[in-house]
């Protein structure tokens, strides 16, 4: 997975909790992204940050928070408000090249 | 808006065949175009890529083509193998690396034996 882990594996939450994603990354890549997966659809993006200290919404960013204090970490918190946070969640980072390399991904599942 | 789709949801191909995954893109200011492969439960892992000042572009048993004209692209990947089985997805890309991805949405490919 390019030097990039994510976790948990798996992460059950319950109605109401915010929960944290976890996605660091070894490459010494500036920008991180993460998106989401849903059965039979393309990835879709949540936040993007290209630099340290700055972060932008993606196309699906309610209900989702981000920061980015250190280089190699790009921590996504699903809040509350968040009414549908069911679904496979993939972190990756990209050099100043072109590709993104993806981590291995954390499946969330509300109870 | 702008979207990348593909042909064929599923497809299955003898082990040892070769196997052509196809994908339509509707930005014709598309400048770059990326295959991956994922697995069941883990994330994409990069196949190929190909800029738009290219037809063509060979790999380790994979070859992307790119018709301009027709806003296609296509996967090849020769000679099948089990470890093949995937859902591959093609996306595209502006010209800056720092533009947005689209993401389509995949096509399972199954190895008979």
């Amino acid at each position: 997975d390019g030097g990039i882990t994510q976790s948990p594996k798996y992460l059950f939450r319950k109605e109401g909790q915010n929960v944290t994603l976890s996605c660091e990354q070894n490459l010494n890549h500036d920008a991180m992204y993460w998106y989401r997966q849903d059965p039979g659809q393309g990835l879709r993006l949540i936040y993007y940050s290209q630099i340290v200290n700055d972060f932008q919404k993606g196309d699906i960013a309610e209900g989702y928070s981000v920061s980015r204090e250190k280089k190699e970490s790009f921590p996504l918190t699903v809040t509350s408000a968040q009414k549908n946070p069911t679904a496979f969640y993939l972190c990756a980072s990209r050099s100043g090249g072109d590709t993104q390399y993806f981590g291995p991904g954390t499946r969330l599942t509300v109870l | 808006g702008e979207s990348v789709g593909l042909h064929l949801p599923t497809l299955s191909v003898q082990e040892g065949d070769n196997s052509i995954i196809n994908c339509a893109y509707s930005n014709s200011a598309s400048d770059y175009f990326i295959w991956y492969k994922q697995e069941s439960g883990k994330g994409p892992q990069f196949i190929i890529d190909i800029r738009s000042n290219m037809d063509k572009r060979q790999g380790q048993r994979v070859t992307v083509l790119l018709n301009k004209t027709v806003k296609h692209l296509s996967l090849q990947i020769a000679a099948t193998q089990p470890g093949d089985s995937a859902v591959y997805f093609c996306a595209e890309r502006g010209y800056s690396s720092a533009s947005k991805i689209i993401f389509g949405s995949g096509t399972r490919l199954s190895i008979r034996p």
